[in-house]
Formats: structure tokens, C-alpha cells, sequence
């Protein structure tokens, strides 16, 4: 079975610094979709970035980028330019390829954004 | 993007009675829908995977019977939780996944339920 491990459950960064958070995974499968999701202090869970396993470029969305090394299953999220918004609890997903669109999720990692 | 709903939001019951947790797709139809519960603190916990025509697909420990979920349409996914306990007090949240090649789930903005 799949597994995702976070093992940081609280970051804080300095605003307008950078911040990585780690995630590693573990699976025995070779196609599988990666999430990072936001969860603010609202509970709405909120996509921030994917990836998936074939293609080897990080993903990037403008302030928000991941290290994806597959060898390792490690999938880690840098937040540049932190802004007091991204403040929240942060959760990495596994979704396998070939199975149901069933997420597995960390167990979260809650990140504070000091002025 | 993809919009889901979750209707109440938040609710308080008696113990011993039922509640209807509603998850709607609200411009896109989804065959499957998740719940799942997350306590203080915690990460989602994946209760079951509702399937729209069929019975839904519960997950290891979770009790059938006592959380009925109902797939009734294309975009609609109801949990019952019957005969409601302080220890069913939670937040409950639904998702669907969406069309692209990443089926991403979008998630409902959950509901908090409290048991009296």
C-alpha cells in the first residue's frame, strides 16, 4: 500500500523569505499523480500544485514550485516570496495512475508566516 | 475552476438522531465522490468513495450502517450519519474529482458536525 509521509508537522518562514516543505512517499507503482494542497484556516482545501511521475520537470506555479525526485519519492514544495496569506496547513497527496481517484494524504504540515 | 458545495455547513444535533450531509458538483458531473472526516489538528481521513448508481466503496474500520452514503446523481452524494454520538462530532468534507488527465479533486468547504 501507499504511504506519504510528512515529516514536519510546523514550519514557520519570515515573510517575503523561502520555505520548503518535505514529503516523501512510498510505492511500488511507476505512473501516479502528486498534489500539494493548502488548507487555511477556513478548511477549504485548496490546490496549489501537481505533478505527475512520467514527466520529470518540476512543476511550477508562480510563487510555488516543487523538487520532485522520483528515485528518491521525495516531493517536496518551495514557497518563494512568502506572503502572510500562505499560512495554513499544507498536506501532500499520492493519487495512483491506474487505480480509483482515491488520494492518500500526509499527515500535514502547518506553516506560519511571521511579519 | 470546479466548484463543490456542501450543504449545512455546520450543524448541531441531539445524540440518537440522524444527519444528511449533502456534497454537490455544481457545474461538472462527477460519478465518484469522496468523503471524508478530519479531526482537530489532523489530517483527512478517507471514509468511503460514493459511486453514482452503485453502493459506495467503504473504507477499512468504517462503519456501513452507520454512515449511509447515497449517490443519487451525477452531482449529488449524500452522508447520513445515524444515530449521531458526541464521537461523531467532526468535520466532514466531500471532494470530486475533476476532468483533466490529473482527475485533481476539488473539494466541498465541508461541514462541522457536533453531537450534544
Amino acid at each position: 500500500a501507499q504511504t506519504v509521509t510528512q515529516s514536519q508537522p510546523e514550519m514557520s518562514v519570515q515573510e517575503a523569505e523561502t520555505v520548503t516543505l518535505s514529503c516523501t512517499y512510498d510505492t511500488s507503482e511507476s505512473d501516479y499523480y502528486l498534489f500539494w494542497y493548502k488548507q487555511p484556516p477556513s478548511r477549504q482545501m485548496i490546490l496549489v500544485i501537481r505533478q505527475e511521475a512520467y514527466k520529470q520537470q518540476n512543476a511550477t506555479e508562480n510563487r510555488f514550485s516543487v523538487n520532485f525526485q522520483k528515485a528518491a519519492k521525495s516531493f517536496s514544495l518551495k514557497i518563494s516570496d512568502s506572503q502572510l496569506g500562505d499560512a495554513a496547513m499544507y498536506f501532500c497527496a499520492y493519487r495512483s495512475a491506474w487505480d480509483t481517484d482515491k488520494l492518500i494524504f500526509g499527515t500535514g504540515t502547518r506553516l506560519q508566516v511571521f511579519p | 475552476g470546479a466548484v463543490v458545495s456542501q450543504h449545512p455547513s455546520w450543524v448541531i444535533c441531539k445524540s440518537g438522531t440522524s444527519v444528511k450531509i449533502e456534497c454537490r458538483s455544481l457545474d461538472f458531473q462527477a460519478t465518484t465522490m469522496f468523503w471524508y472526516r478530519q479531526f482537530p489538528k489532523q489530517s483527512l481521513m478517507l471514509m468511503a468513495t460514493s459511486n453514482e448508481g452503485s453502493k459506495a466503496t467503504y473504507e477499512q474500520g468504517v462503519e456501513k450502517d452507520k454512515f449511509l452514503i447515497n449517490h443519487a446523481s451525477l452531482t449529488l452524494s449524500t452522508l447520513t450519519v445515524t444515530s449521531a454520538h458526541p464521537e461523531d462530532s467532526s468535520f466532514y468534507i466531500c471532494s470530486a474529482p475533476g476532468q483533466s488527465s490529473y482527475n485533481e479533486q476539488f473539494f466541498g468547504p465541508g461541514t462541522r458536525l457536533t453531537v450534544l
